[in-house]
This record gives C-alpha cells, structure tokens and sequence, in this order.
C-alpha cells in the first residue's frame, strides 16, 4: 500500500525548534516530490514548498521562504519539515503530499501533524 | 505569482441537487505545448487530509464518484456536482500547478 506516514502531534513553547517527519513507503520514494502544506485554524490550505527526494531540490512559495526548511533523507525514505524558532502563529495543522508522476496534483497525502505552539 | 479565486465562499445545497464551485486564475494555466490546464480540484473534510478528486481541469482521480466532474480551460473552471450528497459536506479548493503550486482559498458546501 502507498502511503505517507508523518510524525505525532507537537506542543512546543515560543523560541524553540522542531522537525516534523513524513516517512513513505510501498513506492519508490525518489520517483515523486513531496509538498507540505499547511491548515491554520480556521483557514484554508496553503502550499509551503516542496522538495524532489532524489537530489533535494527544494522550492519554497514566498510566504514560507526562510521560515522553514524541508530536507529529505532518501536512504529512509523521509521528508523533513523543519522550523528553527517558533511562533505562535505557527500553530496549525501540517501535512505532506506526494505530487504524482505527472506533476498533476497530490494523489497521498500524510494524515496530518498537528503542532500547537503556546507559551 | 498564479492567485487563484473561488466563488462563492459558500454554498447551501439541499440534497439531490447540483453544486457547483467556480474557480479563476489570475492568468492562464493552460499549456501551449500539450494543450492541458494544470488545475486539480480537492476536498477537505475535517479531520481527514485533502483527497484529489480531478486533476487536469477533468479528470477524475480513480475511485472518484461520477457525480464529481471538473470542467473549464485557461482561467475560469467549475467543479460540479450533480447530485449531491451527504458526504459531499466538505471544503473544496482549486489547486494551479502551472507554475509553483497553489491553492484557491476554499468553498465551504453544506447541507440546505
């Protein structure tokens, strides 16, 4: 079975880092980008970028260029999403999602990282 | 960058009945070089993640209802569906992947 499994529920205070995980498997994981986007509270979706796991290329939309960071680690077959000082307003709900083959959309999707970020 | 807008917000649609979604990019997301609108639509119900429902303006996803189609080329499209039902309750956005991703700001359907 394709799937995309993330990393549980984060509560951190102000200030501090996070990674967020999102481990596919039953596909070869290098053949497809991973995009992560996120839901605040209330809000619509919001694509945060998206990185290509065979050579991590990443591209970020410019709302979230130099706020966070995704990496992948190929040889597990994980993508990273990454913050070095959180805010409150980085309060929401995270998902990742394979792009298809084609480019045409996410056809999976991770079940979603919730991180509440309160002091 | 492609800003993408949907109409309405929301939308109150009793049961059996079509619903319709419209969604307008800012220029057009239809490629010269093989004739296709690089547009998916998803649906968003609450506590799942977004499920694709059509990408390329029309093509439904595998294992997608018939009552789902896409419709629309170069910057106006339309979701439809023809007979809703009551676990089409969801928020559905537009998604352009002409250029970097991105989405629509979401139409709420309810039950009338």
């Amino acid at each position: 079975e394709v799937q995309l499994v993330q990393s549980g529920a984060e509560v951190k205070k102000p200030g501090e880092s996070l990674r967020i995980s999102c481990k596919g498997s039953g596909y070869n994981f290098t053949n497809f980008w991973i995009s992560w986007v996120r839901l605040m509270p209330g809000k619509g979706l919001e694509l945060m970028g998206r990185i290509d796991p065979s050579d991590s290329y990443t591209s970020y939309s410019p709302s979230f260029q130099g706020h966070v960071t995704i990496s992948v680690d190929k040889s597990i077959s994980t993508a990273y999403l990454q913050w070095s000082s959180l805010k409150a307003s980085d309060t929401a709900m995270y998902y990742c999602g394979r792009i298809t083959i084609a480019a045409a959309g996410m056809d999976v999707w991770g079940q979603g990282t919730t991180v509440t970020v309160s002091s | 960058d492609i800003v993408m807008t949907q109409s309405p917000d929301s939308l109150a649609v009793s049961l059996g009945q079509r619903a319709t979604i419209n969604c307008k990019s800012s220029q057009s997301v239809l490629h010269s070089s093989n004739n296709k609108n690089y547009l998916a639509w998803y649906q968003l119900k609450p506590g799942q993640p977004p499920k694709l429902l059509i990408s390329w303006a029309s093509t439904r996803e595998s294992g997608v209802p018939d009552r789902f189609s896409g419709s629309g080329s170069g910057t106006d499209f339309t979701l439809t569906i023809s007979s809703l039902q009551a676990e089409d309750v969801a928020v559905y956005y537009c998604q352009q992947y002409y250029s970097l991703p991105n989405f629509g700001q979401g139409t709420k359907l309810e039950i009338k």
